[in-house]
């Protein structure tokens, strides 16, 4: 099962920074935070992930606590085309064989 | 940019048939993965497929369903015979080997509706 929680639902301002957070209390040292969403019933796309250092890439930016609890991924200036599922997953890195878990994630609205 | 290709994106089948369920994984990935997602619920895990076997699979998966790479570019999934609650997204999914990054690469599915 998954282990994070997240907000059931969000809504967001088109053109504001969305902030989503998630809680992971239980994760281990060796144990990345990744972000992933889904539109709609699309497949899930890979948005960013991190392991303690604040992280950034074209999509969004990834904020890690000191004490690695909980995380925000940020995306800074929203659009109706962020509207989505987010999910927020931890997951050892180089384990190509061990399945992402996905709970039952953000529902971010963009509203216009 | 290289992504995973799915087909059919639509199948209707009778309960009681086969389906087969087709991905194109990127080229240079050798993990593949089949998940689901039953309308309105989690994107819930099948199997992972690494070295032409199965590697690990959710209980999900039981005798009714089976996967390969007959060809090594195609990676199937089979569903022996379809019940009701087998309807479903099902989603392909592929990633490098090695020490690049592992993030999983997610096809747009296949919605299989038994009838």
């Amino acid at each position: 099962d998954a282990k994070t929680t997240q907000p059931t639902s969000m809504d967001c301002a088109e053109g504001r920074a969305a902030n989503l957070p998630c809680n992971h209390s239980t994760i281990s040292g060796n144990e990345y935070v990744y972000w992933y969403r889904q539109i709609h019933s699309q497949g899930p796309q890979y948005i960013i992930h991190g392991l303690k250092n604040n992280e950034t890439n074209e999509m969004a930016s990834l904020i890690i606590t000191e004490d690695r609890k909980s995380s925000t991924l940020i995306l800074p200036h929203a659009t109706l085309r962020d509207t989505a599922v987010y999910y927020c997953i931890v997951r050892v890195r180089y384990s190509g064989n061990t399945p992402l878990v996905f709970g039952k994630g953000t529902r971010l609205s963009v509203i216009a | 940019e290289p992504e995973v290709t799915q087909t059919p994106s639509h199948q209707v089948t009778q309960m009681g048939q086969e389906v087969i369920l087709r991905c194109v994984p990127i080229s240079n990935h050798l993990y593949f993965y089949w998940y689901r997602q039953i309308l309105g619920q989690k994107v819930e895990f099948l199997v992972s497929f690494y070295n032409n076997e199965i590697s690990e699979k959710s209980e999900i998966f039981d005798d009714q369903f089976s996967v390969e790479r007959p060809d090594g570019s195609n990676f199937t999934l089979k569903i022996r015979s379809t019940k009701l609650e087998d309807s479903a997204m099902y989603f392909c999914a592929s990633t490098q080997a090695g020490e690049g990054k592992r993030e999983l690469f997610f096809g747009e599915g296949s919605r299989l509706t038994v009838l």
